[in-house]
């Protein structure tokens, strides 16, 4: 079984500061996806990025950075530059290797970004 | 393409009715699920479907059925409904081939 673990319920950053909002995951299974979405409070998921297991690089994403250290099975957002609009929840989300739909979330964390 | 699309956005319901949730896509996505998203607890799947005709459980499937006849639908029918279900529902769908999940708009469900 796979398990996504958010331990930062909730993070306050400085406008124009970078932030990391950490993400843990555990699965026995060699291959698998790692997401990052953002829910502001209009309440739509918005997918912000990807890493595969077997990604040499970390992704990136314009302002969105993906910390991806597989020996400690974390895999941290890392958003440059905050803005107002990025105030929202992020979730961490994992899935298995051909489950393209078996999707594992974590509870999320909310970020505030202050003026 | 208007992507993946829910009906109804709200819906209030009695203890022991039945409903059922719409969701559709326009993209030929064969890959489809239905989540619930509760405070505190992310999103957490209910059933999922890997192409027309072929649907299987996900983590939370108890009071929950679907279907899946076509590429583009996926509806969720809630056979008796109870408060614990009172919720936020999400239905997604991936081609399989890219990473992305397309999330609809979310239907909020009030069961008194």
């Amino acid at each position: 079984a796979q398990k996504i673990t958010q331990t930062q319920p909730g993070m306050f950053v400085q406008e124009k500061e970078a932030v990391t909002l950490d993400c843990t995951y555990d699965t026995s299974d060699p291959s698998y996806g790692l997401f990052w979405y953002k829910q502001p409070s209009s309440g739509e998921m918005i997918f912000l990025i990807y890493q595969g297991s077997y990604d040499q690089q970390n992704a990136t994403e314009g302002r969105y950075s993906l910390n991806f250290q597989k020996a400690r099975k974390s895999a941290n957002l890392v958003i440059s530059a905050s803005q107002l609009g990025d105030s929202a929840m992020y979730f961490c989300a994992m899935r298995p290797p051909g489950g393209y739909q078996k999707v594992t979330f974590g509870t999320g964390t909310k970020l505030q970004v202050i003026p | 393409n208007a992507g993946v699309t829910q009906t109804p956005k709200f819906q209030v319901l009695k203890t022991g009715q039945s409903m059922t949730l719409q969701c559709a896509q326009d993209m030929n996505h064969e890959y489809m699920s239905w989540y619930r998203q509760d405070p505190g607890m992310g999103l957490r799947l209910i059933h999922y479907s890997v192409g027309a005709g072929i649907t299987d459980q996900g983590e939370v499937p108890n009071g929950y059925n679907v279907s899946r006849s076509t590429t583009e639908d996926f509806p969720l029918r809630l056979l008796s409904a109870a408060p614990s279900q009172t919720s936020v529902y999400f239905c997604a769908s991936t081609p399989g081939k890219g990473d992305e999940q397309f999330f609809g708009p979310g239907t909020r469900l009030t069961v008194l």
